[in-house]
């Protein structure tokens, strides 16, 4: 079975520039979290959709950033405009929404460097 | 609020070794609990969960981990480390609605 697929895997481009990130869930999941790694702050929640409806961006650092889920098989991340500060890695994770809590199985992610 | 400590931020055993990574976290009622692991460059994995039931949770890749409702702990344990085991292990609760709270994390070093 395919797993999360992130693209682009890797991303530089200069501060000012629009980035879009993309993640396919696995098919059937229902749930999808789009999440930040950084050395200085690990692993942070930026946004989670349950069944295409965002649930909660209270992780989503300023207005630069956005988050859309057209259908149950695609996501974006968009930063515009992006700044240095912004260099991270960007993982998708996809769950199935079931009662309790289901584990939540993450894509490869994207690298993104904003010089 | 949930939350999760991983008290070690580094942790060196040798090759053969057993391993303990430690995870305390806060939930008022039953939790849902995870161990994820991230080898360099890759996404988390997931190793082993706990829902309910038998406190002792197998996983893959020869991890087990127990739940300790006095002591509010899910550590991992191996019983020997392989060089192929190092990598960054998390710990998470689940927070509802399918989100999870994440520990800081563990890096796990291997010496030969």
């Amino acid at each position: 079975d395919a797993g999360v697929i992130q693209s682009p895997r890797h991303e530089v481009t200069e501060m000012g520039q629009e980035v879009t990130l993309r993640c396919k869930p696995i098919s059937g999941h229902n749930s999808l979290f789009w999440y930040r790694q950084t050395m200085m702050r690990g692993l942070e929640l930026l946004i989670y959709f349950n069944n295409n409806v965002p649930i909660d961006d209270s992780g989503m650092p300023e207005d630069r950033f956005s988050a859309k889920m057209p259908n149950a098989s695609f996501s974006t991340l968009k930063i515009q405009p992006s700044e240095p500060r912004d260099s991270a890695v960007y993982f998708c994770a996809s769950s199935l929404l079931e009662m309790g809590n289901q584990p939540q199985h993450f894509g490869d992610g994207t690298r993104l460097s904003i010089l | 609020a949930q939350s999760v400590t991983q008290p070690d931020i580094h942790i060196t055993v040798s090759e053969g070794a057993s391993l303990e990574l430690r995870c305390n976290y806060s939930y008022g009622a039953t939790p849902y609990l995870f161990w994820y692991v991230q080898s360099p460059g890759q996404g988390l994995q997931l190793l082993l969960k706990y829902f309910s039931g038998d406190t002792l949770v197998q996983g893959i890749k020869g991890f087990e981990a127990e739940f300790k409702r006095s002591q509010s702990s899910f550590n991992l344990r191996k019983p020997s480390v392989h060089w192929s085991d190092a990598a960054e292990y998390f710990c998470a609760v689940g927070a509802g609605g399918n989100k999870l709270v994440f520990g800081a994390g563990t890096i796990l070093r291997v010496k030969s």
